[in-house]
């Protein structure tokens, strides 16, 4: 069983770039041919696809965010990660990370969420 | 982007009743190659991310009771949960996956009368 676990600052000061790192176990990111998401969901409002990554390296944003994110993956420490730029108030959220079987399926895995508060 | 309408947002149905949710989309999630909707519903309790419920429109995870079914085509979905049972009290969501940026719906809070 697959568990995916979000990690990072919970507090950002707004200009900076938030950076958070999803952790996988129960399965190599390495080996396996999913797919691997960003998804955040502001308090009360829809969630927000942010965009994924393949294990090779390639990446597919939420045009609405393309210029500020950045993801990569490190298939020896199973983990993935998202960088934003440039945050504003705008991007506080809970943001997940969740895992895809292939790139035309949903998520089916999720982690537990992290709470990302952009203030100063 | 293919924004998706939920229907209602909240609704209150009784223990042992039947509820049902809408969602539309602003373009069709169907793609003719293969025939298939790439829709997927999600319940999401609170202080949990959401749980995959049903894809392919009509799909149900496998563990997920069969009380929970899909149905619809093109631009027209509908979740029913029939026999409502207190642990179905949840905010659920469709999302479309055939195109990118994959979007949500705004959810639907479901409650007990």
């Amino acid at each position: 069983q697959v568990q995916l676990q979000e990690s990072g600052p919970g507090l950002v000061e707004p200009s900076q770039t938030l950076s958070l790192t999803c952790t996988v176990s129960g399965g190599s990111i390495g080996s396996d041919t999913y797919y691997w998401s960003w998804i955040r969901q502001p308090a009360g409002k829809r969630l927000e696809w942010i965009g994924r990554i393949y294990t090779s390296g390639s990446t597919d944003y939420n045009p609405s965010l393309k210029s500020r994110v950045s993801m990569s993956v490190d298939t020896s420490k199973s983990q993935f990660s998202l960088k934003l730029s440039s945050v504003t108030a705008a991007d506080t959220a809970v943001y997940y990370c969740a895992r895809r079987a292939t790139n035309s399926s949903p998520e089916d895995s999720w982690g537990q969420g992290i709470l990302v508060t952009v203030s100063s | 982007d293919i924004v998706m309408t939920q229907s209602p947002d909240s609704l209150a149905v009784s223990l042992g009743e039947r509820a049902t949710i809408n969602c539309k989309s602003s373009q069709t999630v169907l793609y003719n190659s293969n025939n298939r909707d790439y829709l997927a519903w999600f319940q999401q309790k609170p202080g949990q991310p959401p749980k995959l419920l049903i894809y392919w429109a009509s799909i149900r995870v496998s563990g997920v009771p069969d009380r929970f079914s899909g149905s619809g085509s093109g631009t027209d979905f509908t979740l029913t949960i029939s026999n409502l049972q207190a642990e179905d009290v949840a905010v659920y969501y469709c999302q479309q996956y055939r195109t990118n940026p994959l979007t949500f719906g705004q959810g639907t809070r479901l409650e007990m009368k």
